[in-house]
């Protein structure tokens, strides 16, 4: 098994750019997280899907950001327009989750992103 | 809302020494709980987890945590780390109901073990 895949590992770019950072979860997991670290806040949750559908978006900073999931194998978080402040390692991962109960959260390598 | 809290942020231990890293969590409700741990340069993985049983959950390399409720900690442990062991460590919580998958991690703790 691969384990959750994103794309890309790192990337830089300026401020007011867009950003898309892909995840590929774990081949039928049906639960998928996108997290963000930063020194200051830690690991926060961004949001969550269950069957493709965004279940709790509250971690959500602003309408910058917005995240879908298309497909069971697929989902992208975009920044649109990125800013300095969004500057941080972005984390997907995905679970097995019946019923929705919870379940080991498989986290992808992570996302440097770095916005001049 | 529920919290995490990590009180250690940063830790250094001589190889051998006795290791043990504070968790607490604000939420009076039934709760699952984890750690994962960061080895430099990769991504989180679980170190053990607990639901419900015995309160003293034994985990992968040796680690393992305690879940005391009076007191809303769940402390891990290893009588003996290694300078492999260097890496972040996270504690995180999900309430049992109603708390759908959402885990709210603590910010972390850095353990630096030196040989």
């Amino acid at each position: 098994d691969a384990g959750v895949i994103q794309s890309p590992r790192h990337e830089v770019t300026e401020m007011g750019q867009e950003v898309t950072l892909r995840c590929k979860p774990i081949s039928g997991h049906n639960s998928l997280f996108w997290y963000r670290q930063t020194m200051m806040r830690g690991l926060e949750l961004l949001i969550y899907f269950n069957n493709n559908v965004p279940i709790d978006d509250s971690g959500m900073p602003e309408d910058r950001f917005s995240a879908k999931m298309p497909n069971a194998s697929f989902s992208t978080l975009k920044i649109q327009p990125s800013e300095p402040r969004d500057s941080a390692v972005y984390f997907c991962a995905s679970s097995l989750s019946p019923s929705g109960s919870l379940d080991t959260q498989y986290f992808g390598p992570g996302t440097r992103l770095t916005v001049l | 809302a529920q919290s995490v809290s990590q009180h250690n942020h940063h830790v250094i231990l001589s190889e051998a020494a006795s290791l043990e890293l504070g968790c607490n969590y604000s939420y009076g409700g039934t709760v699952n709980l984890f750690w994962y741990v960061q080895y430099p340069g990769q991504h989180l993985q679980l170190l053990l987890k607990y639901f419900s049983g015995d309160p003293l959950v034994k985990g992968i390399k040796g680690f393992e945590a305690e879940f005391i409720k009076s007191k809303f900690s769940f402390n891990l442990r290893k009588p003996s780390v290694q300078w492999s062991d260097t890496a972040e460590y996270f504690c995180a919580v999900n309430p049992s109901t109603g708390g759908g998958n959402k885990l709210t991690f603590g910010t972390g703790t850095q353990l630096k073990v030196e040989l």
